[in-house]
């Protein structure tokens, strides 16, 4: 069975620093590559994607992560984050191609708290 | 606000007792997902319907159930509750069969006292 970790649990950064949150997932076959955000009392926000194609991919509030497949990751990273980015991240993997996969297995999430 | 909606949104209900709750898909989307979050399981899938008819299922225990009715709307029933049933629980919605993005609804609070 497929599974997903993410290294991170808890991680504080002061506004303006850095981001950049791991995740690595267990299959070696297609995959299709999730970040998805949820806000404190929010549901789950589609943060970005990857399917196929360039490995760097973008997504919304300035975020962007990279598929590397000989390291089974797809990490997530922000340049410079902002007080509003304090959230939970969970990185989601569905396996086989766009079509015939089905559930999202996700990773245990990690609490982001972005400091003043 | 992601299109999909669900109720509601918060429920409180003693043990042993049978509870329903709504999802309505984006609109166009077919498929239907339901998720349970609990600090000690994480997100779970549970179980995912196709145009009415049921695709996959996950870590769905049986005295939970759930349907796809003609206009799209899903509904899961869980039923004998137990304390350790509290959780969020998220409908998603897609345009696929799978593999495709889901967007999720803002969840079922259950609280079993």
């Amino acid at each position: 069975a497929q599974s997903v970790s993410q290294h991170n649990h808890h991680v504080i950064l002061s506004e303006a620093a850095s981001l950049e949150l791991g995740c690595n997932y267990s299959y070696g076959g297609t995959v299709n590559l999730f970040w998805y955000v949820q806000y404190p009392g929010q549901h789950l926000q589609l943060l970005l994607k990857y399917f196929s194609g360039d490995p760097l991919v973008k997504g919304i509030k300035g975020f962007e992560a990279e598929f590397i497949k000989s390291k089974f990751s797809f990490n997530l990273r922000k340049p410079s984050v902002q007080w509003s980015d304090t959230a939970e991240y969970f990185c989601a993997v569905t396996q086989g191609s766009t079509g015939t996969a089905s559930k999202l297995t996700f990773g245990t999430g990690t609490r982001l708290q972005v400091t003043l | 606000d992601s299109g999909v909606t669900q109720t509601p949104k918060h429920l409180i209900t003693a043990t042993g007792q049978r509870v329903t709750l709504r999802c309505s898909p984006r609109s166009g989307d077919l498929s239907v997902y339901w998720y349970q979050q609990s600090l000690d399981q994480g997100l779970q899938f549970l179980i995912q319907y196709y145009n009415g008819e049921e695709r996959a299922k996950g870590n769905i225990l049986e005295r939970f159930s759930a349907q796809q009715f003609p206009d799209l709307h899903s509904e899961l029933n869980l039923s004998s509750l137990e304390l350790g049933d509290s959780a969020l629980y998220f409908c998603a919605s897609s345009g696929l069969a799978g593999g495709g993005e889901q967007y999720f609804g803002p969840g079922t609070r259950l609280t079993v006292t």
